[in-house]
């Protein structure tokens, strides 16, 4: 099973809410990842989990807040945001292999489209 | 700096019509290149991952292969439900240091459109 479950599908929120955006993986994979995507460009890294631990943060604003409870679960927490955020935002697992090795491919889920108004 | 570039930015085919798509790169001592499919509104979906020029891989009508500069995905008489963006991606050796986790760069993707 390589499948990334992303929720919501969609979301609609105002500059004063506070939301969370969900991610679940069951294929045993340590490293996890928030991107966030604008049309018609590729996917821009925000934050990276190994073993649970951040282990990269792109310089992204503090109005957004990773969070990982544990290694299937990856959790991203939305507080005042701007419109310029709205964006598709993706999560993406991969198996944490050592140096040099193999299986690093990430697989990506969904996604949730965010609108801020 | 690592860079990766996609030509062309878009492409169309009518079915049946092989093409094929380049990504090249500047990256020393290239750890990995991955190839994503990309339906609009929907999250990248892996295709292939090559670690040595002159690996090749296949799936379908796909098939993808790697030399010290570029990669290419040969698209052998595509159907309309192969039009997606396909993006490259590679990790550099940099990520050795970033602990376990891969940290990729993305080309800009091309769009791909195949007509009857």
């Amino acid at each position: 099973d390589t499948e990334v479950t992303q929720t919501p599908k969609h979301l609609v929120m105002g500059m004063t809410n506070k939301k969370s955006l969900k991610c679940e993986q069951h294929m045993g994979h340590r490293a996890m990842y928030w991107y966030k995507q604008k049309a018609k460009k590729p996917p821009e890294l925000m934050f990276v989990y190994s073993y649970e631990k951040l282990s990269i943060n792109e310089s992204v604003p503090s109005r957004f807040s990773p969070e990982c409870p544990n290694s299937s679960l990856l959790n991203l927490h939305l507080h005042a945001l701007q419109p310029e955020d709205s964006a598709l935002y993706l999560c993406a697992s991969s198996q944490a292999g050592l140096a040099g090795g193999p299986d690093n491919e990430q697989f990506f889920g969904p996604g949730t489209r965010l609108t801020v108004l | 700096e690592d860079q990766v570039t996609q030509s062309p930015e878009a492409l169309r085919l009518q079915e049946g019509e092989s093409s094929s798509l380049n990504c090249s790169y500047t990256v020393s001592g290239l750890r990995g290149l991955f190839w994503y499919r990309q339906d609009p509104g929907k999250g990248p979906e892996f295709l292939f991952t090559l670690y040595s020029a002159g690996e090749e891989k296949e799936k379908e009508r796909l098939k993808a292969t790697l030399t010290k500069k570029e990669s290419f995905l040969h698209i052998t008489a595509p159907k309309p439900e192969d039009s997606a963006t396909y993006l490259c991606a590679v990790q550099p050796p940099s990520t050795i240091n970033t602990g376990t986790a891969s940290k990729l760069t993305f080309g800009t993707g091309t769009r791909l459109q195949v007509t009857l």
